[in-house]
């Protein structure tokens, strides 16, 4: 079965720093394209970032320069730096992986982790 | 950067009639690959998105049969035959194609009458 498993969020001031960590079991974060994305307070969904498999990173625009997406291949976990946090940042950061690669069954890689909490706010 | 634009924001559906979402993209989600790359989720309340439908009409694991995709291109169809209370929630769509970035809709909120 696999799992992802999101943790780190909490109350940080702005300006301030955190970093989300996912854990996965069940499947490789390495073999796939993983991302990052926030939903703010009763709004909808934006992506944040993504790593492909070859390891190249992309940002939307809100973040770039501010967040680093990163994984551990030994550990099987990915995470998100995120430096320079702002007001509009408060959200909950889901770990997902894009649905463009296939298991053994056919059906899309498409998992998501529980979300994880980031709260900015003095 | 591609938009999706969703229709109807609400929906408030009686038990046992069917429910219809709209989803329409700024550019043709249609890859050289031959697949369009378009995605249903559903969110609901207190949950992460779980997927419904890939490529536009193929069920995901485990969905039931009442959830329906179809459309091409740009324009894009969910549809509920009959809608259950477990189906309330929140569904977006989503492109896939114009990588790297994923985008969703603005979702579409359904609610048992």
């Amino acid at each position: 079965e696999v799992q992802l498993v999101e943790s780190g969020g909490g109350l940080v001031q702005p300006g301030g720093s955190l970093r989300l960590s996912c854990a996965a079991s069940g499947f490789t974060v390495s073999s796939n394209y993983m991302s990052w994305v926030r939903q703010a307070p009763g709004k909808g969904l934006e992506w944040v970032s993504v790593i492909y498999s070859g390891g190249s990173t992309y940002y939307a625009d809100s973040v770039k320069g501010r967040f680093t997406i990163s994984r551990d291949n030994s550990k099987n976990t990915l995470y998100l730096q995120m430096n320079s946090l702002r007001a509009e940042d408060t959200a909950v950061y889901y770990c997902t992986s894009y649905p463009r690669f296939y298991d053994s069954s056919g059906y899309p890689r498409d998992y998501w982790g529980q979300g994880t909490l980031v709260t900015v706010s003095s | 950067d591609i938009v999706m634009t969703q229709t109807p924001l609400s929906l408030s559906v009686t038990p046992g009639q069917p429910a219809s979402i709209s989803c329409k993209s700024s550019q043709s989600l249609l890859h050289s690959d031959g697949k369009t790359y378009l995605y249903w989720y559903l969110q609901k309340p207190g949950q992460s998105p779980q997927l419904l439908i890939y490529e536009v009409s193929s069920r995901f694991s485990g969905v039931p049969d009442r959830f329906s995709g179809s459309g091409s291109g740009t324009d894009f169809t969910l549809k509920i035959s009959r809608v259950e209370a477990e189906d309330v929630g929140v569904y977006y769509c989503m492109q896939g194609i114009h990588l790297p970035s994923i985008t969703f809709g603005q979702g579409t909120r359904l609610e048992i009458k």
